[in-house]
């Protein structure tokens, strides 16, 4: 059982927008900035976003993340083939003291 | 900047998973150092993580059978998971950064625990 709650799948169509979800709690993504990281077959985690919104160098502008209290979406805009894969929430943990994630989302590109 | 893991890729049951990070194009002796793994059909999970100094961070499940170091010496750092179970099948990471903020991970080896 994950601390962050992610839906365990999402779907779209090329070209569309597709947000995913993460619900934490007080402890974790209300107090602390959120990452996202991008897992596709046979690769290594990508970070996506830290503190909550910013980007990488090198990760596109058609992904975004946002946080409200304690739950935070990623955004994926202009959806393409490549997207396919999963995506992870994560958080530092005050309670635990250390990082926390997400079940993870499994992205499918219809 | 580079990563790499090595190790074993089976060990029995009960026996002790000894992995090793070697870092390229930094310096150990800057950043935090972090273990993740993937189990199969399951989400990252966070091992521990290490400051270039040697000071370390567990992750409660795992930390009496944890520990993380660190060879500035050689610009590695390792994990040793003690009394193995199958539950520790996993593609085990290494990576840079104090988690969650991991921009830099290794290729990741598969470890079979397994009799």
């Amino acid at each position: 059982q994950s601390v962050l709650t992610q839906p365990p799948s999402a779907s779209g169509t090329p070209g569309q927008r597709v947000t995913i979800s993460c619900s934490g709690s007080t402890s974790n993504i209300e107090g602390n900035y959120v990452y996202w990281f991008q897992k596709l077959p046979a690769m290594a985690p990508k970070l996506l976003i830290y503190g909550n919104h910013q980007r990488p160098s090198g990760v596109p502008d058609r992904f975004s993340g946002s946080k409200s209290g304690t739950s935070a979406s990623l955004a994926i805009s202009g959806l393409r083939s490549e997207d396919d894969g999963e995506y992870y929430c994560a958080a530092w943990d005050d309670k635990l003291s250390g990082p926390v994630f997400g079940g993870g989302t499994e992205l499918t590109v219809l | 900047v580079q990563l790499r893991e090595s190790g074993p890729g089976l060990v029995k049951p009960s026996e002790t998973l000894s992995l090793t990070c070697t870092v390229s194009g930094d310096s150990i002796g800057t950043y935090y150092w972090t273990w993740m793994r993937q189990p199969p059909g399951k989400g990252l999970e966070w091992i521990g993580h290490i400051s270039h100094s040697g000071s370390t961070n567990y992750n409660p499940s795992l930390k009496n059978r944890l520990i993380i170091s660190v060879d500035t010496s050689r610009n590695q750092f390792s994990l040793n998971l003690h009394s193995l179970i199958a539950a520790d099948t996993a593609v085990y990471y290494c990576a840079r950064g104090l988690p969650p903020g991991l921009a830099v991970w290794g290729q990741g080896i598969t470890v079979n625990v397994s009799s």
